[in-house]
């Protein structure tokens, strides 16, 4: 089956400063990526979608400043949490479309949290 | 919010039997599909069931849609403690490629 694999798994950092997460598909070309936030005991809340080669489309109330989106490839999408704070902890998850039927295949999950 | 309800939240059952979760949705779709999540983990596709199917069976799964009620039901039969874990719906609308997530079922079953 496709794989969509996160780096990191995990990651903590002080307050103010920018984290990266990358979501790659192993074995397919991802026409659509998705980034989704999930807090402690609640459902998944789609943040953005990504395209390859242009910008990303933000939900509504995700501040796309705070969390910038680059769909660079085929296979790689990164999000930049800017300037995190306490209240951007989270679990982090990605998926990718591109194998027709629009299932997504998601990605393991990159649990943040600020200091 | 265009989310979707499931209930019950949470699902406590012995080891052997079986486990029923319902979702309810609100627009149109074209299909939904069930996933399952252990904790901290990501996520685990189980089945999807078109908007012009009725039920699906898939091992010891079996889901169920009506589409006149915007409901789905996801039934686990014999369940095994490795079942332990919250399951989602989610819902695909036409031409569209975002699904809409339930609010989750916390099942754990008990040895």
């Amino acid at each position: 089956g496709a794989v969509v694999s996160q780096h990191p798994s995990w990651v903590i950092c002080k307050s103010g400063t920018s984290v990266k997460i990358e979501c790659r598909s192993l074995d397919f070309q991802a026409t659509t990526m998705f980034w989704y936030r999930q807090f402690p005991k609640q459902s998944l809340m789609l943040m953005a979608t990504s395209n390859e080669g242009s910008k990303a489309t933000y939900e509504q109330g995700v501040e796309k400043d705070k969390f910038l989106i680059n769909h660079a490839s085929l296979t790689l999408s990164t999000l930049t949490v800017t300037s995190a704070h306490p209240e951007d902890s989270s679990f982090y998850i990605c998926s990718a479309t591109g194998l027709g039927d629009n299932e997504q295949f998601f990605g393991p999950g990159t649990r943040l949290t600020v200091l | 919010s265009q989310q979707g309800e499931e209930d019950p939240q949470a699902l406590s059952i012995q080891e052997g039997e079986n486990a029923t979760m319902n979702c309810s949705y609100k627009t149109s779709i074209n299909n939904l599909q069930w996933y399952r999540q252990n904790s901290g983990r990501g996520l685990v596709h189980l089945i999807l069931i078109r908007s012009n199917e009725r039920e699906k069976h898939s091992g010891r799964l079996r889901v169920t849609l009506d589409t006149s009620k915007k409901s789905s039901s996801l039934l686990i039969t014999a369940s095994r403690a490795a079942d332990t874990a919250s399951y989602f719906c989610a819902t695909l609308p036409f031409h569209n490629e975002k699904l809409t997530f339930g609010t989750g079922t916390r099942l754990t079953i008990i040895p």
